[in-house]
């Protein structure tokens, strides 16, 4: 499985577009890109998900460059309630979801 | 999507004792995987388990310590044996779909 690298923390403010990048250099060719985002107390919750170049939905994008060494995601417009962790994690979905979770990036937006 | 129940959601147990872990999927899943995740740290993989096999332990993990039950496609059980203090942590369940996996909530476990 291939091993991801994160920020272990980020401050943010709240209005402010916040970007974290996730470098994954041993990244496989049947490897999909996902991100969770975890609350204290609760469960780790799905983000966005990609292959290559980018993806959108409602909650943020997901920049991936040709080469899918790295990814961003991006979440817009930030606000107290998106203070949270969040994971990078790497894998070939035909092997089921039992990931390698790296430390994860702890995102703290300041009003 | 898929909604998943653990019971208990905390709970405080004498060393020694054994305390089993409930996960309830409200859907068939091929895949459940349980977690453990320690406070402030990420989580770490323990098994995964499948219907109607054994359960496939990572390094470091040993059936004789955290056995694991899956009777059925929507349920499954985890029991952390002999529990000592440095068992103290957050257990979670989880099952894949083809692009996401769903988490329950924990059970947050202390051992004194």
């Amino acid at each position: 499985l291939a091993k991801t690298t994160q920020p272990i923390s980020m401050d943010s403010y709240e209005g402010q577009e916040v970007n974290i990048t996730c470098s994954h250099n041993n990244i496989a060719t049947n490897d999909y890109i996902t991100w969770y985002q975890q609350f204290p107390s609760q469960g780790p919750r799905f983000i966005i998900q990609g292959y290559k170049t980018k993806v959108t939905n409602e909650v943020a994008s997901l920049f991936i460059p040709a080469d899918r060494k790295s990814s961003t995601l991006s979440l817009p417009r930030v606000s107290l309630s998106d203070t949270a962790v969040y994971y990078c994690l790497v894998g070939d979905l035909n092997y089921g979801q039992n990931f390698v979770f790296g430390p994860g990036t702890r995102l703290s937006v300041l009003p | 999507s898929a909604v998943i129940s653990q019971k208990p959601s905390r709970d405080i147990c004498q060393r020694g004792t054994s305390l089993t872990i409930q996960c309830q999927v409200d859907s068939q899943v091929t895949m459940m995987f349980w977690y453990r995740q320690q406070p402030g740290q990420s989580l770490t993989l323990i098994a995964t388990a499948n219907q109607g096999s054994e359960a496939t332990y990572e390094s470091g993990f040993v059936i004789d310590k955290f056995p694991i039950s899956r009777p059925n496609l929507t349920f499954s059980t985890l029991t952390v044996s002999n529990m000592s203090p440095e068992d103290s942590s957050i257990y979670l369940c989880s099952t894949g779909g083809n692009t996401e996996a769903f988490f329950g909530q924990g059970t947050r476990l202390t051992v004194v």
